[in-house]
């Protein structure tokens, strides 16, 4: 899980294989976003879920989101060496300077 | 191209001197960001700022300023800097009625 006082995690799976990131945050949220980081390049938005939504699909990626045990997680099905990257999920926050409130990440490798 | 430029890649100090790090987006959005990113990949907001507002995270150090010259420009400066901002300085842009964010690539910032 991303939250909590943990450090970055590592997950190390061979290409082929499906995985699951998980999530958990502490404040109310509708919306979950979820970014991944290339090294050396900035985060991007991959997919994103509303709290009416409960699963998001895009490609090889489904999202899921349960407000009432406040966590997300994000699936990769059937991984390629591509997929290797730092994955976030962030929560949206109102006011401060803190839109979005990113967790700790993890980072993902795929094996060939 | 439409994206969020971040100049330099790299910069290498001493501590004490100062350093800038400029950001520029060609997206039209209305809010721009600065993130500090650790050696652990966990991303911190400093600052958020539109042409009305400059929100500062509190823990942010005074040796840290934004400077705007309009709203496709956030700059950063340090004034005298320390090892412990030794990170990857993420810029990001958004429309501030959305909530997600568009990062430039990064400037890395080794203090010796």
């Amino acid at each position: 899980s991303q939250w909590g006082e943990e450090n970055l995690q590592a997950l190390s799976i061979q290409e082929g294989e499906d995985v699951t990131m998980n999530c958990s945050y502490k404040t109310y949220t509708t919306v979950v976003h979820w970014y991944r980081q290339d090294s050396g390049r900035g985060p991007a938005l991959i997919i994103l879920i509303r709290s009416n939504e409960r699963e998001k699909r895009s490609g090889r990626l489904r999202a899921t989101l349960d407000t009432s045990s406040q966590s997300s997680s994000l699936s990769i099905t059937a991984a390629q060496c591509e997929d290797t990257a730092v994955y976030f999920c962030a929560t949206e926050n109102t006011g401060g300077a803190d839109r979005l409130t990113f967790g700790k990440g993890t980072q993902l490798i795929i094996q060939p | 191209e439409t994206a969020v430029f971040q100049t330099p890649n790299y910069h290498v100090t001493q501590v004490g001197n100062e350093v800038s790090f400029n950001c520029k987006q060609t997206l039209g959005h209305d809010t721009m960001y600065w993130y500090k990113q650790d050696s652990k990949k966990l991303l911190k907001i400093m600052f958020s700022y539109n042409n009305k507002q400059l929100i500062v995270n509190e823990t942010v150090p005074r040796r840290f300023s934004p400077q705007s010259s309009d709203k496709a420009h956030l700059n950063l400066r340090i004034k005298s800097v320390e090892p412990e901002d030794s990170a990857v300085y993420l810029c990001a842009s958004n429309w501030g009625g959305s909530y997600e964010q568009y990062f430039g690539p990064g400037t890395r910032l080794t203090v010796l």
